[in-house]
């Protein structure tokens, strides 16, 4: 069973909105959540992070949410670039497991 | 800027062959990983090392086989090539056990098997 989802595998976003990823996570102990990014025919790339113990954490134009009552979190790139078009993944750790459990994707596609 | 260099980048193997794809780091990092990716889903954990010396299995670890004889590098091998291991293949490298510090990528390495 998919402990870490996102249920969207595609978005289209118009340059300079909002984009709004979205992830789920059904393992209780999962206390650590990142994101990557990945361009065609290269590795996934770090892009932001997120501890349980804080709600929100912020670099730049991405933005990363947790709620952990709803096992839920999103990233927010806002304004939206053509070159943050790729494929985004969630991925969560807990301190009693080794490696990342990672969503299936979610591609963005930002539109001119 | 290696990072993470994953040899070879594409492969192509007919069923039943065996070969070794291999991960060296320049970071001097302790953990190191190998995770598949099969179309339309996440990367998945094969097997990863805590430091020189030592394996684990992770999620999906039948039909593959890995060492860590120096710290710099991790290889991954297949005894018996099956198409069902047809994937890309990636290998990571981290300071940490956990997901706290972030996982380094390489460019992974795409194989078929036929």
């Amino acid at each position: 069973d998919q402990q870490v989802k996102q249920n969207s595998p595609s978005l289209s976003v118009q340059e300079g909105r909002i984009s709004i990823l979205n992830c789920d996570y059904t393992n209780s102990m999962f206390d650590y959540f990142l994101w990557y990014k990945k361009y065609p025919a290269e590795g996934p790339t770090f892009l932001i992070s997120i501890s349980s113990i804080k709600d929100k954490n912020e670099d730049g134009r991405f933005t990363v949410f947790l709620n952990k009552s709803a096992k839920h979190l999103s990233l927010h790139i806002v304004p939206s670039q053509p070159g943050d078009s790729a494929v985004y993944f969630c991925a969560a750790s807990g301190t009693l497991a080794d490696g990342l459990t990672f969503g299936k994707g979610t591609h963005l596609i930002i539109q001119p | 800027n290696a990072g993470v260099t994953q040899t070879p980048k594409f492969r192509v193997l007919k069923t039943g062959q065996s070969m070794t794809l291999l991960c060296a780091q320049d970071m001097n990092h302790e953990y190191m990983y190998w995770y598949r990716q099969d179309p339309g889903m996440g990367l998945r954990l094969i097997h990863y090392s805590v430091g020189e010396g030592t394996t684990a299995k992770g999620e999906v670890p039948d039909g593959y086989n890995v060492s860590r004889l120096k710290k710099q590098n991790f290889l991954l091998g297949l005894e018996s090539a099956a198409p069902s291991q047809t994937s890309v293949y990636f290998c990571a490298s981290s300071t940490t056990r956990t997901g706290h510090q972030p996982q380094h990528f390489g460019d992974g390495t795409r194989l078929s098997i036929l």
